[in-house]
């Protein structure tokens, strides 16, 4: 079945710097990934689509400015969480979809804890 | 914007019994999504739904697509200690590109 890697699964960073996440299909193409932001006992919040060849679209409330997205190639998509700040730690996740017929596949997520 | 609205919130369980949990939405989504979450891990799906009134079963888990579109749920039965999680309804909105809005949630607990 289809696989998303998510890189990394932990990261620890200090105030003011900029963290990078990966996404990528490890068997199939996706033009479209997605990333979702999960809060303590909270659900999954689409943070933004990431479009291959094109500038994402970010959800309302979500700052394109700090979180920089890339979907450089039909098989990676990069979150940059830029100048880090406490309450941008959080659960991280992305998803993509191979076959819309399937649902989406899900990475493992990236804890990211900001200090 | 579109919201869904799960129930309930949480549940503990004896190993054995069924479980049963449902969405809500005020809008209508053209396919509906169960996942399930285990600690610190992305949520694995588990059924999709695409056509209203649709009952699709795996394993010990059915879920339906409710007639009006606006509305599904999703039985466990025969729990075991490793249904434990936390599970998610997802609806699909394909208008304007493929949108999936979450459920808050809901958390099972099974006591063995």
């Amino acid at each position: 079945g289809a696989v998303v890697s998510q890189h990394p699964s932990r990261v620890i960073c200090k105030s003011g710097t900029s963290v990078k996440i990966e996404c990528r299909s490890l068997d199939f193409q996706a033009t479209t990934m997605f990333w979702y932001r999960q809060f303590p006992k909270q659900s999954l919040m689409l943070m933004a689509t990431s479009n291959e060849g094109s500038k994402a679209t970010y959800e309302q409330g979500v700052e394109k400015d700090k979180f920089l997205i890339n979907h450089a190639s039909l098989t990676l998509s990069t979150l940059t969480v830029t100048s880090a700040h406490p309450e941008d730690s959080s659960f991280y996740i992305c998803s993509a979809s191979e076959n819309r017929d399937y649902g989406y596949t899900f990475g493992s997520g990236t804890r990211l804890t900001v200090v | 914007g579109q919201q869904l609205n799960q129930s309930p919130q949480s549940m503990f369980i004896q190993e054995g019994e069924d479980v049963s949990m449902n969405c809500t939405s005020s809008s209508i989504f053209n396919t509906w999504l169960w996942y399930k979450q285990d600690p610190g891990e992305g949520p694995v799906l588990l059924i999709a739904l695409y056509k209203a009134g649709e009952l699709t079963s795996n394993g010990r888990l059915t879920a339906q697509f409710g007639i009006t579109r606006k509305d599904s749920f999703l039985n466990i039965s025969a729990s075991i200690p490793s249904d434990v999680g936390i599970y998610f309804c997802a609806g699909e909105d394909n208008t304007g590109g493929f949108k999936t809005i979450f459920g808050a949630g809901t958390r099972l607990f099974v006591k063995a």
